[in-house]
């Protein structure tokens, strides 16, 4: 099956930046998103990048796609401590048989320090 | 964005008893849903992609005849897990599709399911 890697953990300061990383090693990709988990709940669509774009900027996230390698980046601007969650990096495609079908990486807990 | 909805929240029950959760989508209608299984600190793992008006597609190794599922209707998907044992404990999780400009799935709240 397809594969969805993530780093489990990351720790960053009140205020800076956090950048999770995700590859991925499907080639027929379409659709890659990148959702929030917190504590108990369900998972909380962030935002979504197409296969095509490199870049997609959206108020403090911004998000990289390196089609080559097949790396996907999230970068939260000025985290603050309700960004403490479990980030999922997930990826689709249009493949008639799995229309819809999200593959997910193990996701990575973000903690933020005050 | 639009709401998928599950009850109950969480449930509590004796191991042998049958428990049914329920995955509704308040205000769009999805001929697709997806139940997952979340173990703790772990990813989400498709269980079984829910298509409305036919069965289930289960994924490999999740037995069909003890996560019964059923789609009746366009906003609603239902979990039943039979004979539960502890094992069966977990974090339940449903999507639905939205079919649109893009496929983007829409999730539940979750289930905390504990089988004692």
């Amino acid at each position: 099956g397809e594969d969805v890697e993530q780093s489990l953990f990351l720790s960053v300061r009140e205020g800076d930046s956090s950048v999770i990383n995700c590859t991925y090693t499907d080639s027929s990709s379409t659709y890659l998103y990148w959702y929030k988990q917190e504590p108990g709940a369900g998972l909380q669509l962030l935002t979504y990048i197409f296969s095509n774009m490199d870049m997609k900027q959206d108020q403090r996230l911004t998000v990289l796609l390196n089609k080559k390698d097949k790396h996907l980046s999230l970068r939260i601007a000025d985290t603050q401590t309700g960004d403490s969650a479990i980030y999922f990096c997930a990826e689709t495609s249009d493949r008639g048989s799995t229309l819809g079908r999200l593959y997910f990486g193990r996701g990575t807990q973000l903690t933020v320090w005050p | 964005g639009a709401v998928v909805s599950q009850h109950p929240s969480w449930v509590i029950c004796k191991s042998g008893t049958s428990v049914k959760i329920e995955c509704r989508s308040l205000d769009f209608q999805a001929t697709t849903m997806f139940w997952y299984r979340q173990f703790p600190k772990q990813s989400l793992m498709l269980m079984a992609t829910s298509n409305e008006g036919s069965k289930a597609t289960y994924e490999q190794g999740v037995e069909k005849d003890k996560f019964l599922i059923n789609h009746a209707s366009l906003t609603l998907s239902t979990l039943t897990v039979t004979s539960a044992h502890p094992e069966d404990s977990s974090f339940y999780i449903c999507s639905a599709l939205a079919r649109g400009e893009y496929n983007e799935q829409f999730f539940g709240p979750g289930t905390r399911l504990t089988v004692l």
